[in-house]
């Protein structure tokens, strides 16, 4: 079965400076896809970036970006310039091809410290 | 705006008492969920559906009932013989296949007096 680890449950960063989150994920899938959410406090969840397993290249999004090692199952998120109003929780999530449902890591709350 | 409503925002209801949670999305999606949220546990997948009047059980299934008579509606009830129901609640929906992300609704909060 697929699983999502987030071994961080909270991190804090001072304001304009970066941070990394970790996730790792186990499958035996070769074709998949990864995704990072972010729930501030009002709990609404918010697509932060998509990655495609056949992909290469790491996504980016403005000031997010990912470090992708497929080989290592490890799919961190760095936020650079980090802004107050990053102050959420993120999930790590993953999702099989071949597959509607999507599998979510239990979170790291991130802290931005002014 | 196309998006994903979920009503009501706070619901509170007795203990052996049935509770139903709407979910209704105009994005024209095929593909429903719904989550359950509790602290230190990220989402739970409870139902889902990628078609009108079929669905699937999810992992935490037990307890809970759906439907689905409409594309756009997937509504949730809580049945009494959920024993732990109080929970923040969210619906999300995709288009079907091809690895695209799921979109979310704002949640509910049910809370069992």
């Amino acid at each position: 079965a697929q699983t999502v680890t987030q071994s961080q449950p909270e991190m804090s960063v001072q304001e304009a400076e970066t941070v990394t989150l970790s996730c790792t994920y186990d499958t035996s899938e070769s074709d998949y896809y990864l995704f990072w959410y972010k729930q501030p406090p009002s709990r609404q969840m918010i697509l932060v970036i998509r990655q495609e397993a056949y992909k290469q290249q790491n996504a980016t999004e403005n000031r997010f970006s990912v470090n992708f090692q497929k080989a290592a199952k490890s799919f961190s998120l760095k936020i650079s310039d980090s802004q107050l109003g990053d102050a959420a929780m993120y999930f790590c999530a993953y999702r099989r091809r071949r597959d509607d449902k999507i599998i979510f890591g239990k979170g790291t709350r991130l802290h931005i410290l002014p | 705006d196309g998006g994903i409503t979920q009503s009501p925002k706070y619901l509170f209801r007795k203990e052996g008492q049935n509770v139903t949670l709407s979910c209704e999305q105009n994005l024209n999606h095929d593909a429903m969920y719904w989550y359950r949220q509790d602290p230190g546990q990220g989402l739970r997948l409870i139902y889902y559906s990628q078609i009108v009047n079929d669905f699937q059980k999810g992992d935490i299934a037990e307890g809970y009932s759906v439907s689905r008579e409409k594309k756009e509606s997937f509504p949730l009830t809580v049945t009494s013989a959920q024993k732990n129901p109080t929970a923040f609640y969210l619906c999300a929906s995709s288009i079907v296949g091809q690895g695209y992300e799921q979109f979310f609704g704002p949640g509910t909060r049910l809370t069992v007096l």
